[in-house]
């Protein structure tokens, strides 16, 4: 099973939808929650931190729940310049490293 | 220029031949990493640096080589260059141990193997 794991998509919505994307992993030690964007063929650049009590940026909202070992993204009334894929990294206690899944691939369509 | 750059952008390199990617950071951050990306397997950490002198091997260090003489530069080697090396290549840096800290990423080096 691998450490992050993401629906790789597409997800092809219309503007103005509401689209959500959930990441699970594995190792319960996680300590440390993010969400990347990266655009076709350019450097991923981080979207939010996900704390644990969830918190919102603007149109985007993210949420963590350890029980059942997830986060998730919710992108409210979606505009073209959203399309990119969504990476998910989620960091382990004591370590400084970053675990990336292969991220989710979104396509707001006009 | 403030910030992370790499550099080439783009190489292409034939097999056997060794070749340096380059990273230079000006915020004097102590963490720096070096990933390659591939379809199908994300990202995924080849070195990583907490300090000028220290580094350590990530998930995939074999056929590479690292140093870090000064904070500010980070340069991986490929010491003989081999087709399965052929990638995308991002250099990142982050200021502190603590993990609440996302990374920058530098805006990548495409390398083909040829």
């Amino acid at each position: 099973r691998k450490e992050v794991e993401q629906d790789p998509g597409p997800f092809n919505v219309p503007e103005g939808a509401t689209v959500a994307f959930n990441c699970t992993y594995s190792n319960s030690a996680s300590q440390s929650f993010f969400w990347y964007r990266q655009d076709c063929r350019k450097e991923p650049k981080l979207l939010m931190s996900v704390y644990s009590s969830g918190n919102e940026d603007g149109r985007f909202t993210a949420q963590l729940n350890r029980a059942s070992q997830y986060i998730s993204l919710l992108i409210r009334d979606s505009k073209l310049s959203d399309s990119a894929t969504y990476l998910c990294v989620v960091t382990l206690s004591g370590t400084y490293k970053y675990i990336f899944g292969t991220g989710t691939r979104l396509k707001v369509l006009a | 220029d403030a910030g992370i750059t790499q550099s080439p952008r783009y190489k292409i390199t034939e097999t056997g031949r060794q070749v340096t990617l380059m990273c230079h950071q000006t915020w004097s951050h102590s963490y720096m990493f070096w990933y390659r990306q591939d379809l199908g397997h994300g990202l995924r950490l080849i070195y990583y640096s907490a300090a000028a002198d220290i580094t350590d091997k990530g998930e995939v260090p074999d056929g590479y080589v690292v140093s870090r003489s000064k904070t500010e530069n980070f340069p991986l080697t490929l010491e003989s260059a081999t087709r399965s090396q052929t990638s995308v290549y991002f250099c990142a840096s982050r200021p502190t141990d603590s993990a609440n800290y996302g990374y920058t990423f530098g805006s990548g080096t495409r390398l083909t193997v040829v």
